[in-house]
């Protein structure tokens, strides 16, 4: 079955402080891969997405992911976060037209 | 240009009702996915269109259902209303060919009392 799993639901940072969220997922064939987040009384945008290539893809605001096809993962990182990325972010995946998305990680930074 | 736009915003409805929601795209996207959006499962695709045709669907009973109109505006349905159908009802524009990003809408929230 298709499915997308994030490892933590809640995320306590500090400011400065460096980001790795998790994000495994399971989709026979093709898939394509997105980080979507939602930050407080704002629509989901899309922070980052992958189809092919270069495994190391770098979106908006100093994120970046890392697809690693073997562990079928696809980490969301930022070496430094800031108060102002307290938000959900959430991991996706596509094919078919169909998008499965993780169930979302909170992250709040503590200025 | 003017993002995805949703209608109604907000919505209070009875058992056994039926509710009729509205999403009009992107000018010029021609796909439409929707999703529900709750606390407990998250974001669950329930159907994708393009040119007024289904391409996909999610694991979702036959209550729910959609369509997709010549001008790529979309409606879908929820017939006979449960508890549990209450949730932020999202839909999302793309042009829509592999992989392209989603543009979602501020969303409908259904209230099912």
């Amino acid at each position: 079955a298709q499915s997308v799993s994030q490892h933590n639901h809640h995320v306590i940072l500090s400011e400065a402080a460096s980001l790795e969220l998790g994000c495994n997922y399971s989709y026979g064939g093709t898939v394509n891969l997105f980080w979507y987040v939602q930050y407080p009384g704002q629509h989901l945008q899309l922070l980052l997405k992958y189809f092919s290539g270069d495994p190391l893809v770098k979106g908006i605001k100093g994120f970046e992911a890392e697809f690693i096809k073997s562990k079928f993962s696809f980490n969301l990182r930022k070496p430094s976060v800031q108060w102002s990325d307290t938000a959900e972010y959430f991991c996706a995946a596509e094919g078919g037209f169909k998008t499965i998305f993780g169930a979302g990680t909170r992250l709040f930074v503590k200025a | 240009k003017a993002g995805v736009t949703q209608t109604p915003r907000y919505l209070i409805k009875t058992r056994g009702q039926q509710v009729t929601l509205s999403c009009s795209p992107i000018s010029g996207h021609r796909s439409v996915s929707w999703y529900q959006q709750t606390p407990g499962q998250g974001l669950q695709f329930l159907f994708e269109y393009f040119s007024e045709t289904q391409r996909n669907k999610g694991n979702f009973p036959g209550r729910f259902s959609g369509r997709q109109f010549s001008n790529s505006r979309s409606e879908m349905n929820v017939s006979t209303l449960e508890l549990g159908d209450s949730a932020l009802y999202l839909c999302a524009s793309s042009f829509r060919l592999a992989g392209e990003t989603q543009y979602f809408g501020p969303g409908t929230r259904l209230l099912v009392l």
